[in-house]
């Protein structure tokens, strides 16, 4: 079975201020890790892979397989930041994801 | 826009009526998903197909759901018998590249309310 889990339904910081937003997931296997984002009125958009090992809009995650964590971090949050972040977990091999429920990220001026 | 296509956006329905959903995959993208999504929660995998083939389907998916792909490019999502726990907004997704860190490519998808 694989879980994700996303422990901070809101999270609310000053522009400027370093943001993580976690993410631990359960799997017995080899997983591959995301984080999707979705803007206010857009659709569910790819942010990044952990497979890519890319930074995207100055947000970085490490896939850390001893704590079975991918936090999501930017060192510091921009108010276009402001959405709702879903970690997801793909099992090697297979088709579905196992997506949390989401973080709500604002950035205050 | 030659993004993720879904129709209806928004769908009123009784309970004990059938309602069917599309999704327009982004042209030569093989696999296409199915996902539901509640208030507050991530969403959640119903099925997928590579080209016409469905693969795999959730144990969410009773036996009122059924989905199909009949020539790998556009899917339906039916439910029979609609009840008031089917409200929720669906989401299709497509990729093309189904390897490593697969990429989907999501729908605005359809909210269907079971009155």
């Amino acid at each position: 079975a694989q879980r994700v889990t996303q422990p901070e339904k809101l999270l609310s910081v000053f522009k400027g201020a370093p943001v993580e937003l976690k993410c631990n997931y359960s799997y017995s296997g080899s997983p591959e890790l995301f984080w999707y984002v979705q803007y206010s009125r857009q659709r569910l958009q790819l942010l990044l892979r952990h497979i890519s090992r890319e930074s995207i809009k100055g947000f970085t995650a490490d896939l850390n397989k001893g704590e079975t964590s991918f936090h999501l971090k930017k060192p510091f949050a921009q108010e276009e930041d402001s959405a709702m972040y879903y970690c997801a977990l793909r099992g090697s091999g297979a088709g579905k994801s196992t997506f949390g429920d989401g973080t709500t990220l604002t950035v205050k001026p | 826009d030659t993004g993720v296509s879904q129709d209806p956006r928004h769908k009123i329905t009784k309970r004990g009526q059938n309602v069917t959903f599309r999704c327009d995959p982004i042209s030569e993208h093989n696999r296409l998903y199915w996902y539901r999504q509640t208030l507050g929660q991530g969403p959640e995998f119903l099925t997928y197909f590579q080209n016409e083939a469905q693969l795999e389907k959730s144990r969410l998916l009773s036996d009122r759901f059924s989905a199909e792909r009949p020539k790998g490019s556009f899917s339906t999502l039916e439910i029979q018998r609609t009840e008031q726990g089917d409200s929720a907004m669906y989401l299709c997704a497509s990729s093309l590249d189904p390897g490593l860190g697969e990429k989907l490519f999501f729908g605005s998808g359809t909210q269907l309310s079971v009155l």
